[in-house]
């Protein structure tokens, strides 16, 4: 059973489209973090989130992290074919565990 | 060292042989972690280390999995007796200090592909 529950599994979608994946759980966590990891590498770190209700901006990515601090999403506007790949969601407890969802793995097609 | 450097980084055994993969985490990087990644999934979490000590080892399979970091820097997991299921891919990352509040960053190797045949 995953601590951290992604969603959508796959998302196959043309490039300019927007896109949300979700990352829910039932615990909280002291802060919440975004990888994206690309095949034969590790995951890369996007964004981290620390505050219930905070909203980061990365360029075309926006993060939020819910006010309970248990969910986050992820928003990409008009997708490119270079954010393919799979996006993770780690939270952080206070016993300075990372534990991860099982990934959205992205196909943007030109 | 400028990244997280993992060896090797294709293994290839037979069921029943015991395995090393080695972690070599960034310099001064007091925290490590190990995780494992089966194709399609996220990483799972094994075992967590600060120092020396392993902090949280509870993801650890069973018994045949071990792991240490004697000096506080590169780390060595083991797999005795492997198994077809322990073919992943065997992550390592290393973040400079707690990962909670304070938000530091988690530095992954690229892993380690381990196929048990």
């Amino acid at each position: 059973t995953q601590l951290l529950e992604q969603s959508p599994q796959f998302l196959s979608i043309q490039e300019g489209e927007n896109l949300t994946v979700y990352c829910n759980s039932s615990s909280v966590f002291s802060s919440l973090q975004w990888y994206r990891q690309e095949p034969g590498e590790g995951p890369v770190l996007l964004v981290t989130v620390v505050t219930g209700g905070e909203v980061k901006k990365l360029k075309r990515l926006t993060f939020q992290f819910g006010d309970a601090r248990k969910d986050s999403s992820l928003h990409i506007t008009a997708a490119q074919p270079g954010d393919t790949g799979l996006y993770l969601c780690a939270g952080a407890s206070n016993n300075n565990d990372m534990r991860f969802g099982a990934g959205t793995r992205l196909t943007v097609k030109p | 060292g400028a990244g997280v450097s993992q060896t090797p980084s294709n293994k290839v055994t037979e069921k029943g042989k015991y395995v090393e993969l080695r972690c070599d985490p960034i310099s001064g990087h007091t925290a490590l972690y190990w995780y494992r990644q089966s194709l399609g999934q996220g990483p799972e979490f094994l075992i967590y280390f600060q120092g020396t000590g392993a902090a949280d080892d509870s993801g650890l399979p069973n018994d045949r999995f071990f792991a240490v970091r004697p000096e506080g820097s590169v780390s060595t997991l083991k797999i005795q007796r492997t198994e077809r299921g322990d073919s992943a891919v065997y992550l390592c990352a290393s973040s400079s200090d707690r990962v909670g509040a304070g938000a530091n960053v988690l530095t992954f190797g690229a892993g380690s592909r381990l196929t048990v045949l």
